[in-house]
């Protein structure tokens, strides 16, 4: 049963439509995030969520929102994509401090 | 603000060789410790982890020590395998901070030749 689960695990799409990408966790945490690798695999938190209230908002263009139903649940809805929105996006959960995170799998977003 | 460095890869070794990837941190707090490990097309997954000044973190043959006096977790294995190839990420916490913000460094890719 997968801790943490991302869908879709590839996106292709065409510049200037909106997608979205699902993230779910079992683990019963309180906290989850969003990070995006760019090719040259740095990886770079988006977003944090706390029991669905947002903790971190890093520099993240506006056209990037978070949305959270629930503890268990985080998703990224994209407007109007862009060529460099192309990255892996990462969703993960961690329970209280110290403890490190559980990763999803990736999503793989191609925009052409 | 929080960083951490990374030696830059790749790096290379034949099987059974010793490995030592390094890690140097900079935090105005104490940090708690972390190396994460990605095998090709998936995710991170935690290797090993350390909460406090010369706590040992050790897991499948890696270890890692949290030395505060030269700020430093360098990741070390006795005998590497092909399997052990992955890209290996360090990277740090503040448990004081107001978020459990994880910092990434920029990562070392590691090639293990038979």
């Amino acid at each position: 049963d997968t801790a943490v689960s991302q869908t879709p695990k590839y996106l292709v799409t065409q510049m200037g439509n909106d997608k979205s990408i699902k993230c779910e966790q079992n683990l019963g945490h309180d906290t989850m995030y969003w990070y995006k690798q760019d090719s040259k695999k740095f990886l770079k938190i988006m977003f944090s969520y706390n029991n669905k209230e947002l903790i971190i908002n890093e520099t993240v263009p506006n056209r990037f929102s978070p949305k959270s139903p629930d503890k268990a649940h985080l998703n990224l809805h994209i407007n109007s994509l862009e060529l460099g929105d192309s990255a892996v996006y990462f969703c993960a959960s961690s329970p209280p401090f110290g403890a490190g995170y559980t990763f999803g799998s990736g999503t793989r977003l191609t925009v052409v | 603000g929080d960083s951490v460095t990374q030696m830059e890869g790749p790096v290379t070794l034949s099987e059974e060789a010793f490995l030592t990837i390094n890690c140097t941190y900079t935090a105005t707090g104490y940090p708690s410790l972390f190396w994460y490990v990605q095998y090709p097309g998936e995710g991170l997954q935690l290797l090993l982890k350390a909460t406090k000044a010369d706590d040992k973190g050790s897991n499948k043959g890696f270890e890692a020590t949290y030395r505060k006096e030269t700020t430093s977790f360098h990741l070390e294995k006795g005998s590497v395998q092909v399997s052990d190839s992955a890209v290996y990420f360090c990277a740090l916490s503040d448990p004081r901070g107001a978020t459990n913000k994880l910092i990434f460094g920029t990562g070392t890719l590691l090639a293990v030749q038979p």
